[in-house]
């Protein structure tokens, strides 16, 4: 059963800190998702990642993918409050529409 | 920008009732989805269509159906719904030529 995991899957951190939040996956993937749901809103696409060693970025997000490891990272650079909202990873392993999602991580950010 | 309009923000409806969710997009894409969220599971896929009067199951279809008559609207039916099915539905669209969903605002239905 493949599985994708968020870690952590809750996070309450400063605004101007750093951090990461790391998605694993259980099986081979080359395409990868992350989206941000505010509470109470749908989910928004951030970054589509398509092959092993991209990277995106969008103002303070970062994304990238090793799909040897299975594993894909979101950073975020000196957060602001803005950016609480819950993120999900997503895989799509046999291309086939049939997207699994993780968890999700709640990022709350404290002014 | 790519809308998708979900019929009903919230939805209280009993036990043993037949439910219908509608999702309708405007851009013209070509697939569309229906997903279920729940707190500490995340999303999961009920059903989605490549095409109109095409179906195809995803992870949990069981206790739903769907129906897609016309490319812009998807509709996700609960023959007889039941308290296990209370639930945030979402439903997606995208369109061939790029890989990301986008998604409507979602429907909070309550199964009492």
């Amino acid at each position: 059963e493949l599985k994708v995991e968020q870690n952590p899957l809750f996070l309450s951190m400063q605004e101007g800190k750093n951090y990461t939040i790391y998605c694993n996956y259980s099986t081979t993937s080359d395409r990868l998702y992350w989206y941000r749901q505010d509470p109470g809103k749908s989910l928004e696409s951030l970054f589509v990642l398509l092959s092993n060693g991209a990277v995106k970025q969008e103002g303070r997000l970062m994304a990238s993918l090793d799909t040897k490891a299975r594993l894909s990272t979101l950073h975020i650079t000196a957060a602001v409050h803005d950016l609480s909202a819950t993120y999900f990873c997503a895989v799509d392993p046999n291309r086939d529409d049939k997207i699994i999602f993780g968890k999700g991580t709640r990022l709350h950010i404290l002014p | 920008d790519v809308k998708v309009t979900q019929s009903s923000r919230y939805l209280v409806k009993r036990t043993g009732e037949k439910v219908f969710l509608e999702c309708v997009q405007d851009m013209d894409h070509e697939n569309m989805f229906w997903y279920r969220q729940d707190p500490g599971l995340g999303l999961r896929l009920i059903y989605f269509s490549y095409d109109v009067k095409m179906k195809e199951k995803g992870d949990i279809p069981e206790g739903y159906s769907v129906s897609r008559e016309k490319k812009e609207r998807f509709s996700l039916i609960l023959e007889s719904a039941s308290t296990n099915q209370t639930s945030m539905y979402l439903c997606a669209s995208r369109t061939g030529g790029r890989y990301e969903q986008y998604f409507g605002p979602g429907t909070r239905l309550t199964v009492t």
